[in-house]
């Protein structure tokens, strides 16, 4: 298996624009989660699901911050717009069974950058 | 609200053990403590899972006690490879059991 995939790697925009993040899990997986690493405020769960359903989601920042998973093999996390506080590295995992209680695969992260 | 805490950073020599002990005193009840290590530029990496007493695999061992509020993660042997950033996670009552990580221990493996 090719793990945990995300696209960009890296992402450069500018304040006021849409971001797209993408995460393909590792097939087989139920639960995804989205989290956000900064130096500030280190790891963080943003929202995650079971079954393709949202479940928490009390991790989200702001409005401005969504996230879908239409299947089992697809996840997008957006932000619209983009301010440059969101900066930072966001990372997409996985696991079989409840996350806290199994192990994550993680994904090699997006660097975003907003200017 | 209780938070999972780490120390900040510690360093080690080559073939020394070392111990980071998180504390998570407000727990949940049915949740596991999870290990991860992280390398510059990557997603963290599991290392270690246990509910409680002590749980050991290929590359370190996990010591809980018995109330569970903090966890011990040793690393028995470390070579230069083993520097990296540790956390550990946890399921949060107070959050309504919400996964949360600690703020991660950077380790320094010295020659």
């Amino acid at each position: 298996d090719a793990g945990v995939i995300q696209s960009p790697r890296h992402e450069v925009t500018e304040m006021g624009q849409e971001v797209t993040l993408r995460c393909k899990p590792i097939s087989g997986h139920d639960y995804l989660f989205w989290y956000r690493q900064t130096m500030m405020r280190g790891l963080e769960l943003l929202i995650y699901f079971n079954n393709n359903v949202p479940i928490d989601d009390s991790g989200m920042p702001e409005d401005r911050f969504s996230a879908k998973m239409p299947n089992a093999s697809f996840s997008t996390l957006k932000i619209q717009p983009s301010e440059p506080r969101d900066s930072a590295v966001y990372f997409c995992a996985s696991s079989r069974g409840q996350g806290g209680n199994n192990e994550q695969f993680f994904g090699p992260g997006t660097r975003l950058t907003v200017l | 609200l209780a938070k999972t805490t780490q120390p900040i950073s510690m360093d080690s020599y080559e073939g020394q053990e070392v111990n980071i002990t998180c504390s998570h005193n407000n727990i949940a009840t049915n949740d596991y403590i999870t290990w991860y290590q992280q390398f510059p530029s990557q997603g963290p990496r599991f290392i270690i899972q246990g509910y409680k007493t002590k749980v050991t695999n290929e590359v370190a061992s996990l010591f809980i006690p018995a109330d569970r509020k903090s966890s011990t993660l040793s690393l028995p042997r470390v070579s230069l490879s083993d520097t990296a950033v540790y956390y550990c996670l946890v399921g949060e009552k107070a959050a309504g059991n919400k996964l949360t990580f600690g703020g991660g221990t950077r380790v320094l493996v010295k020659p």
